[in-house]
């Protein structure tokens, strides 16, 4: 599995975007960066995956540079609720183990 | 069930004792992680199973933890002779081949 590297936090502003940066830049090419997020006292929650194209869901959107070696969460408009603790992992599909990093701790502020 | 289940929620234990966490992963989910998460850090991998099996286990710290999924479904993380550098909060995910994993809320270990 790819190494990542997270900020250790970030704050950012109710209703702005939250940009969260993610350098992989081991990542091989049949591994996808996967976001989950974790809030206090719950299991981590997934958020978002992708391989090499931008994806965007109801939570999120991830972009990934075109040589693979970071990517960017964005949450597009923070609320309160969106802070947590942030994880960023490179994963082949199916891999028996999934490799947290210390992940970055966001800080959404009113 | 909707969603992964562990219980307990909560468990307190004397330093010696040993324990048994409970894990019900989704109906249908063929893969089961643990994990344990020391207060400040992010989760690290104990052990793996695929169905029955326990594939991976190298994330186990010591011959005190022991895990089990016999018929598949629902898993055992037993811990035996506890201490204090137990504690923790141990996580339980399960997920079909390839997909996303859906995590538990976890169980709180304090070793007293």
């Amino acid at each position: 599995d790819a190494k990542t590297t997270q900020p250790t936090s970030m704050d950012c502003a109710e209703g702005r975007a939250a940009n969260l940066p993610c350098n992989h830049s081991t990542i091989s090419g049949n591994e996808y960066v996967y976001w989950y997020r974790q809030i206090h006292s719950q299991g981590p929650q997934y958020i978002i995956h992708g391989l090499k194209n931008n994806e965007t869901n109801e939570m999120a959107s991830l972009i990934i540079t075109e040589d693979r070696k970071s990517s960017t969460l964005i949450l597009p408009h923070a609320t309160l609720r969106d802070t947590a603790v942030y994880y960023c992992i490179g994963e082949i599909q199916g891999a028996q183990k999934l490799v947290f990093g210390q992940g970055t701790r966001l800080t959404i502020n009113p | 069930g909707a969603g992964v289940s562990q219980s307990p929620r909560y468990k307190v234990a004397k330093r010696g004792q040993d324990v048994a966490l409970r894990c019900d992963p989704i109906s249908g989910h063929v893969s089961l992680f643990w994990y344990q998460q020391a207060l400040g850090q992010g989760p690290e991998f104990l052990t793996y199973f695929q169905n029955e099996a326990q594939l991976d286990k190298s994330g186990l710290p010591s011959d005190r933890f022991f895990a089990e999924r016999p018929e598949g479904s629902v898993s055992t993380l037993k811990i035996q002779r506890t201490q204090q550098e137990d504690s923790a909060v141990y996580l339980c995910a399960s997920r079909r081949d390839g997909e996303k994993l859906f995590f538990g809320s976890g169980t709180q270990l304090s070793v007293l």
